[in-house]
């Protein structure tokens, strides 16, 4: 079973703080996918970011960086220098190589920042 | 180039009717996915097809619901009779690939559903 844990349901913060989201995720698989997705508050949901499981290089796109730490089943997701476009729902995903391809998603973050 | 499209945006309707929503995938993408999204339950997948063959169809709640891909560009995720407890975002998404471990899901805008 495959399980996908974001503790912190709502965050605000204040414009150019950073705001980091946590994710922990479950498996038993050794090869498989972590995704992290927006949804604004239009609705539809963006791809940010796919890593697979060997493939644990922290990444920087811009203002988001991400955080892939095997030895603690974690896939954290910092926004540097926070706006207000970035005030939306954060979603992490899973994804197992042998689990039919199933995307399991957290339950997201709701991230508010303040102007 | 066009993305996911799903049809329609909103949809109110009175228990016990037939809700049908359509998706159209992004152009040479063979596999799509229904998901259901709701303040309870979050985003589930409901079924996967690849290559227009349903693949898993564990996610889908009950005999009232039913998915069919006629074609690679058409699907459709229908709901016969609908009830109140099936008022959700259903989302719709593509991807190049087998499933979501070959990249990311492309989604559509999502149909929001109101069962009355």
């Amino acid at each position: 079973a495959q399980k996908v844990t974001q503790a912190q349901t709502e965050i605000s913060v204040v414009e150019k703080e950073d705001v980091t989201l946590d994710c922990v995720y479950e498996t038993r698989d050794t090869t498989y996918y972590l995704f992290w997705y927006k949804q604004p508050p239009s609705g539809e949901l963006v791809f940010l970011i796919r890593r697979n499981s060997f493939d644990e290089q922290n990444e920087i796109s811009g203002r988001y960086s991400w955080n892939f730490q095997k030895s603690t089943s974690s896939f954290n997701f910092t926004i540097t220098a926070s706006q207000v476009v970035d005030s939306a729902v954060y979603f992490c995903a899973l994804s197992e190589a042998d689990g039919n391809n199933r995307l399991a998603f957290g339950k997201g973050n709701q991230v508010v920042v303040i102007p | 180039d066009a993305g996911v499209i799903q049809s329609p945006r909103h949809e109110v309707t009175e228990m016990g009717q037939e809700v049908t929503l359509r998706c159209k995938p992004i152009s040479g993408h063979n596999s799509l996915f229904w998901y259901r999204q709701t303040m309870m339950r979050g985003l589930e997948l409901l079924i996967y097809f690849n290559n227009n063959v349903p693949i898993d169809d564990s996610g889908m709640p009950e005999d009232r619901f039913s998915a069919k891909m006629p074609n690679a560009s058409f699907s459709t995720l229908k709901i016969q009779p609908s009830e109140p407890r099936d008022s959700a975002v259903y989302f719709c998404a593509s991807s190049l690939g087998q499933g979501a471990r070959s990249g990311e899901l492309f989604f559509g805008e999502g149909s929001r559903l109101t069962v009355l």
